[in-house]
């Protein structure tokens, strides 16, 4: 079975830092490409950043080109997303979510999602 | 604003057939496939539609997905008091990176 854990959400002043980590199971982690999406509260789906299957090819918003580092380690099946600069209107609930392709250049589809990960930007 | 056009509303009677449109351009429903989620209340999103009209196992074929030019549609048929949801369109944009629709808020009378 599939599995997509979210972690290392919290409060963070502005400008603060956070890492979030998803930790995958039931699959062959290095063979497919991850994606970070976003969700403002009560908000729509905001796609943040994709990671190819081997980690050698990265995309970005514009909203967090610069800020924001996606990587992965596939020995540990575990992706992340460091989060610098952060401001306000980064608070959202953090999704990972994997594709069906090893490439990160294209989208099939997210076919499984984590439950996500609450970061809160706020002094 | 999203760089995919979605009705913010939808809505329909029990089974009843609905469609959800989603707007584009070139650099992405014009030449990328499209994907479809649907995100119940408080829930993670769950894809529906990949490669503008294909179903992962599980979907139901009340669900379909189709793509012209630009644009594309999502129609549900049989419209069951569970598909009360809102609805996402993505695709792949030439600009490299993902772009989402606004989404749609599904509501069955």
């Amino acid at each position: 079975e599939v599995q997509l854990l979210e972690s290392g959400g919290g409060l963070v002043q502005p400008g603060g830092s956070l890492r979030l980590s998803c930790a995958a199971s039931g699959f062959t982690f290095s063979s497919y490409a991850m994606s970070w999406v976003r969700q403002a509260p009560g908000k729509g789906l905001e796609w943040v950043s994709a990671i190819s299957g081997s980690g050698g090819s990265t995309y970005y918003a514009d909203s967090v080109k610069g800020r924001f580092t996606i990587s992965r380690d596939n020995s540990k099946n575990t992706l992340y997303l460091q989060m610098n600069s952060l401001r306000a209107e980064d608070t959202a609930v953090y999704y990972c979510a994997k594709d069906g392709l090893a490439v990160a250049g294209i989208l099939l589809g997210y076919d499984y999602w984590g439950q996500g990960t609450l970061v809160t930007v706020s002094s | 604003q999203s760089v995919l056009t979605q009705p913010p509303s939808a809505s329909g009677t029990p089974g009843q057939r609905v469609t959800i449109s989603c707007s584009g351009s070139s650099s992405n429903i014009g030449s990328n496939t499209v994907n479809w989620y649907q995100q119940l209340p408080g829930t993670a999103p769950k894809l529906l539609i990949y490669s503008n009209n294909q179903r992962p196992s599980g979907v139901p074929d009340r669900f379909s997905g189709s793509k012209s030019g630009t644009s594309a549609s999502l129609a549900i048929s049989g419209l069951q008091s569970e598909d009360e949801a809102d609805y996402y369109c993505a695709a792949w944009d030439d600009s490299l990176s993902v772009v989402f629709g606004g989404g749609t808020k599904l509501t069955v009378l």
